[in-house]
């Protein structure tokens, strides 16, 4: 079954670092690009950036660059979004998800994890 | 960045009406667009991809148009099942792959 499983939700004061994963499985992890999306609550989907597992390279949104790094490591079939100093306003639904095609560049989100909720507070 | 604009914000609808949610860009996509559906609480789910190719396993009441700037999605015999917030997202060549804002369909 190709599935994409998400670490668990976390709770981090304002200024903490954090790293969460996405672990894809059931499919060869090098061949299909990894997105994040941020969705806060209640509000809608923001696409991040991406990253090709095989090679590492790395595109993100105008919005999120500098804010976030996005990462992978092929070995373990793992791709990683982090932050190095937490705000508030990073409080949201984080979801992995791969592209529908293997080795396109520019493709729609067919398979998504089931998000990781992050939560900053003092 | 090419911005992806979605109307309605909100419709209301019934079972067995059939829908239709409009998704505009601010430059031509040609047919990179594709839509989803979410439920609250849940991943969303790819509907169709390409403007207009159903993806495997939704029912054929969806179907997706459009190329350039302007496609639409209609849901056809609308299901209990599918009361749900429905993004449009663009991904051509130039990213960041914008999503719509969403239209919930109540």
């Amino acid at each position: 079954e190709v599935q994409l499983v998400q670490s668990g939700a976390e709770v981090k004061k304002p200024g903490e670092s954090l790293k969460i994963s996405c672990k894809g499985s059931g499919y060869s992890f090098t061949s299909y690009r990894i997105g994040w999306v941020r969705q806060m609550p209640g509000e809608g989907l923001e696409w991040m950036g991406i990253i090709n597992p095989g090679d590492s390279d790395t595109r993100y949104s105008p919005s999120f660059q500098g804010q976030v790094t996005i990462s992978a490591d092929k070995s373990i079939s793992t791709a990683y979004l982090q932050w190095s100093s937490l705000k508030a306003s990073d409080t949201a639904m984080y979801y992995c998800a791969r592209h529908l095609n293997s080795g396109w560049i520019y493709d729609t989100f067919h398979m998504w994890g089931q998000g990781t909720m992050v939560t900053v507070s003092s | 960045d090419i911005q992806m604009t979605q109307s309605p914000s909100t419709l209301s609808a019934s079972v067995g009406d059939r829908v239709t949610i409009t998704c505009r860009a601010s430059q031509s996509i040609s047919t990179w667009l594709a839509w989803y559906q979410q439920k609250p609480g849940k991943a969303p789910k790819l509907l169709i991809y390409k403007a207009s190719s159903l993806e495997s396993g939704v029912p054929s009441r969806f179907s997706g148009s459009g190329s350039g700037t302007e496609f639409t999605l209609t849901i056809n015999s609308l299901q209990p099942d599918d009361f749900a917030t429905y993004y449009c997202q663009k991904y051509n060549s130039d990213s960041p792959y914008t999503f719509g804002q969403g239209t919930k369909l109540e």
